[in-house]
């Protein structure tokens, strides 16, 4: 496969169901992201993650827990949500160029719906 | 703070006709690089087009073109020929440069190219 993939895409869980999400890139870069996309809402940075080291938790809940155990690799485990927590969750890879990032690649998500 | 502005929440377009997309952002920054999104519905974010502050001729990539005004903080959109593949929302994005591994996204437009 090529490019950013993630699975599942779709799931439908409870509010007291463990879940995870997994997001692998098959590009080479450095920096991977967790987006939360709502409906009317921006985009939602969640996660970041530069060299498997995290580099920005944006005051995210922590009923969601990332993991990176390698730059290939991203999950996004889910307990005790909520409903609100309803929406498209994409994943993103960026290279490293010189000493800054360029463009984000993205994945084509997981619609996660909440019950 | 860094801001992205997309004015416009929705725009509609005849096939082979013309539409610009607006885009404003906030920044301090002095070099840095934007970005052009494009998701159609229920496909995956794809890169459409990418501007470096520090180059003053405008990007384009084929029926695609941007008018950067640096000075003005304004970096718009303009789809030529529109295509009904064109339908999709158009997020602006901004990533300062010097490490920052992050991008800033506007609201989005969403473009609808009527037959």
């Amino acid at each position: 496969e090529t490019g950013v993939t993630q699975t599942p895409r779709h799931l439908v869980m409870g509010m007291t169901n463990k879940k995870s999400l997994k997001c692998e890139q098959h590009l080479g870069h450095n920096a991977m992201y967790w987006y939360k996309q709502s409906a009317k809402k921006p985009l939602e940075l969640m996660f970041v993650y530069n060299f498997k080291e995290q580099t920005e938790n944006n005051s995210v809940p922590s009923r969601f827990s990332p993991e990176c155990p390698n730059s290939s690799h991203l999950f996004l485990h889910l307990h005790t949500l909520q409903p609100e927590d309803s929406a498209l969750y994409l994943c993103a890879s960026s290279p490293l160029r010189g000493s800054s990032y360029n463009e984000q690649f993205f994945g084509p998500g997981t619609r996660l719906t909440v019950l | 703070a860094q801001t992205v502005t997309q004015s416009q929440p929705e725009m509609s377009v005849q096939e082979a006709e013309t539409v610009t997309l607006s885009c404003t952002y906030d920044t301090s920054e002095s070099n840095y690089y934007l970005f052009w999104y494009k998701q159609p519905p229920s496909r995956q974010m794809i890169l459409v087009i990418r501007q470096e502050a520090y180059k003053q001729q405008n990007a384009t990539e084929n029926r695609f073109s941007v008018n950067f005004q640096k000075a003005a903080k304004s970096f718009s959109l303009k789809i030529s020929d529109s295509q009904l593949g064109d339908t999709a929302m158009y997020f602006c994005a901004f990533n300062p440069s010097g490490g920052s591994e992050k991008l800033v996204f506007g609201k989005g437009t969403k473009l609808t190219v009527n037959p």
